[in-house]
């Protein structure tokens, strides 16, 4: 089994929908969780961090499930700016220090017009 | 400009022709690494770097070398470039330790390896 993995994709979906893409980490004692925002053959960029309360940032929500160990990313209102591909990154760490990241291979979306 | 630097951005190369990939922060970053990137694979960390003359290997450290002379620079080092080589590769510099510290990328090196 893959240390991350992602919904494969492609999601296409149409301007102003809510897509929600979900990823599932091997690590129990992983402590950190990310998303990154990678646009076509440009550098990946974070997006947000996940945290145990769940978060959010205006229209994008994290959410995390310890338990059944997996991240979700929620996008409301889709924009056609929100193209790319989007990374689910688990810091292998069973505490908050040191930076061993592991990237799932990414989940393309594709927002039409 | 805050910012992470890779030098070359495009490389053809042939096998066994040593080569360096260059990468360079502005931020003052502690911390460095190197990724590769491959289709259906996602982002594999190379080496990382603590700090000044401290480097360690990551997951797929074969193939690489790495130094850290000073804190802004850490060069990629393949000594005899193969062709299972060819992939995007990405440096990083991050703040700090700590698991939250954001990682910034340089813009990638597309390196083909004949």
């Amino acid at each position: 089994r893959k240390e991350v993995e992602q919904d494969p994709g492609p999601f296409n979906v149409p301007e102003g929908a809510t897509v929600a893409f979900n990823c599932t980490y091997s690590n129990s004692a992983s402590q950190s969780f990310f998303w990154y925002r990678q646009d076509c053959r440009k550098e990946p960029k974070l997006l947000m961090s996940v945290y145990s309360s769940g978060n959010e940032d205006g229209r994008f929500t994290a959410q995390l499930n310890r338990a059944s160990q997996y991240i979700s990313l929620l996008i409301r209102d889709s924009k056609l700016s929100d193209s790319a591909t989007y990374l689910c990154v688990v810091n292998r760490g069973a505490d908050n220090y040191g930076q061993n990241f592991v990237f799932g291979p990414g989940t393309r979306l594709s927002v039409l017009p | 400009e805050a910012q992470v630097t890779q030098n070359p951005r495009y490389l053809i190369t042939v096998t066994g022709k040593k080569l360096t990939v260059t990468c360079s922060q502005n931020m003052n970053h502690e911390y460095m690494s190197w990724y590769r990137q491959d289709p259906g694979l996602g982002l594999r960390q190379i080496y990382y770097s603590m700090n000044v003359e401290v480097t360690d290997k990551g997951d797929v450290p074969e193939g690489y070398k790495v130094s850290r002379k000073e804190k802004r620079n850490f060069p990629l080092i393949l000594e005899s470039p193969s062709p299972n080589q060819t992939s995007l590769y990405f440096c990083a510099s991050s703040s700090g330790l700590a698991a939250y510290n954001e990682q910034f990328f340089g813009p990638g090196t597309r390196l083909t390896v004949l």
